[in-house]
């Protein structure tokens, strides 16, 4: 079956400017997950959805970065004011449930001019 | 709070040469531990996962021991080819709550013919 996907798969933006990653999980899957991997930093946790909620929020980095999922499924990613050091790879993961193995996209790749 | 280290690389062999990437880990309570794979251009994949204490897991030749007295989850395998060339990192999840991956910072393995 249809595994994660993520859109778009590279984008460029301006210093200052907002964009939106999107993540569309497994179907059937009521977790979902966004990881940012880069250089300096490696694989870190932003923010874990259960169903539609978000009850754990403790990596996004800063208030310019939030997140929401509408319908159980679809999630979107929203950094606004984009910095330089925001550049990175985000991925996404979904899984069945707590406790159930995480199965990743093939992540977004961003760069900040 | 929880962390992984794992072994830094890289980490050069030639084919047929039995590998070992050390994993170890600090956690509060019983995680589970797993090993990632991310393959050069490719998405991160599941290679293999432990849940408990002197569980072992094993995919494509490659296994891990939980050692929960060590702390533990190195990854080995007795033959490498050409196609193991990746990075690996090795990742716990917690009890409770989010079931957030924790990585550690990867090893990226080449392996020579």
């Amino acid at each position: 079956g249809a595994g994660v996907s993520q859109s778009p798969s590279n984008k460029v933006t301006e210093k200052g400017k907002d964009v939106e990653l999107r993540c569309d999980p497994i179907s059937g899957h009521t977790a979902l997950y966004w990881y940012r991997q880069s250089l300096g930093q490696g694989l870190e946790f932003l923010i874990y959805f259960q169903g539609n909620s978000a009850p754990d929020k403790s990596g996004l980095p800063s208030d310019r970065f939030s997140a929401e999922r509408t319908g159980g499924s679809v999630s979107t990613l929203t950094i606004q004011r984009t910095q330089q050091e925001d550049s990175a790879v985000y991925l996404c993961a979904s899984s069945l449930g707590v406790q159930k193995t995480q199965y990743f996209g093939p992540g977004t790749r961003l760069l900040v001019l | 709070g929880n962390s992984v280290t794992q072994m830094e690389g890289p980490v050069t062999l030639s084919e047929e040469a039995f590998l070992t990437i050390n994993c170890t880990y600090t956690a509060t309570g019983y995680p589970s531990l797993f090993w990632y794979v991310q393959y050069p251009g490719e998405g991160l994949q599941l290679l293999l996962k432990a849940t408990k204490a002197d569980d072992k897991g094993s995919n494509k030749g490659f296994e891990a021991t939980y050692r929960k007295e060590t702390t533990s989850f190195h990854l080995e395998k007795g033959s490498v080819q050409v196609s193991d060339s990746a990075v690996y990192f090795c990742a716990l999840s917690g009890q409770g709550g989010s079931e957030k991956l924790v990585f550690g910072k990867g090893t990226k393995l080449t392996v020579n013919p």
